[in-house]
């Protein structure tokens, strides 16, 4: 079956370690995005990349990092410059154009 | 001032009732989705619009262009349908979300 797979789905870091959100998806998407949603706001845009090797910054990409060497995979590194990095974070692809989003199931992160 | 806003933020009803969840918007879009957010974090798209109506077993979402207002209508609820549901705009290269409505139909 086709899909998006993000792991962990839950995650535990101490303060000031850099932490990577893996996704993978075997769509044969194009894009691919990360968001992050915290309670009682809609999701936001921290990275996408519309094509291997070239990725760009959404409305939070402070603190956080990526990488695009494969189509496939999209990880996302969690900096500890993210002053708040305790979220839910959520990777979704598409075709180009953004016609229709999948979504993983999404990593809680949580920073102690 | 959110560009997508959902109303309400949160509703309960008893099983049986015909709901509706609203999304205003105001930025100009290419289409319109409804998405269900379950209480693990995994999200699943409902529909996606661009006008007019669309229906999906209970399911049914209409958006009018010109006063960019969609409606999620939901027939004959059930507990099962208990979840967030999301509206979001495409906009130039990435959607745009609403901050979500928690439903929870009660038995």
């Amino acid at each position: 079956d086709g899909g998006i797979t993000q792991s962990p789905k839950y995650l535990f870091r101490k303060e000031g370690q850099n932490v990577t959100l893996s996704c993978e998806q075997n769509l044969n998407h194009d894009a691919m995005y990360w968001y992050r949603q915290d309670p009682g706001q809609g999701l936001r845009l921290i990275y996408y990349s519309q094509i291997v090797n070239d990725f760009q910054k959404g409305d939070i990409a402070e603190g956080y990092s990526v990488s695009r060497e494969k189509k496939e995979s999209f990880p996302l590194t969690v900096t500890s410059a993210q002053k708040n990095p305790t979220a839910f974070y959520l990777c979704a692809s598409s075709i180009l154009g953004y016609t229709e989003a999948f979504f993983g199931q999404g990593t809680r992160l949580t920073v102690v | 001032k959110n560009e997508v806003e959902q109303s309400p933020q949160n509703l309960t009803a008893q099983e049986g009732e015909f709901i509706t969840i609203n999304c205003s918007y105001s930025v100009g879009i290419s289409a319109l989705h409804w998405l269900q957010q379950h209480p693990g974090g995994g999200i699943v798209s409902l529909f996606m619009l661009s006008s007019g109506k669309k229906k999906h077993g209970r399911l049914i979402a209409t958006i009018n262009i010109q006063e960019k207002h969609s409606s999620l209508h939901i027939t004959a609820s059930h507990p099962r349908d208990s979840a967030v549901y999301i509206c979001a705009v495409n906009r130039n290269n990435d959607m745009r979300f609403g901050a979500g409505t928690r439903l929870t139909v009660k038995p």
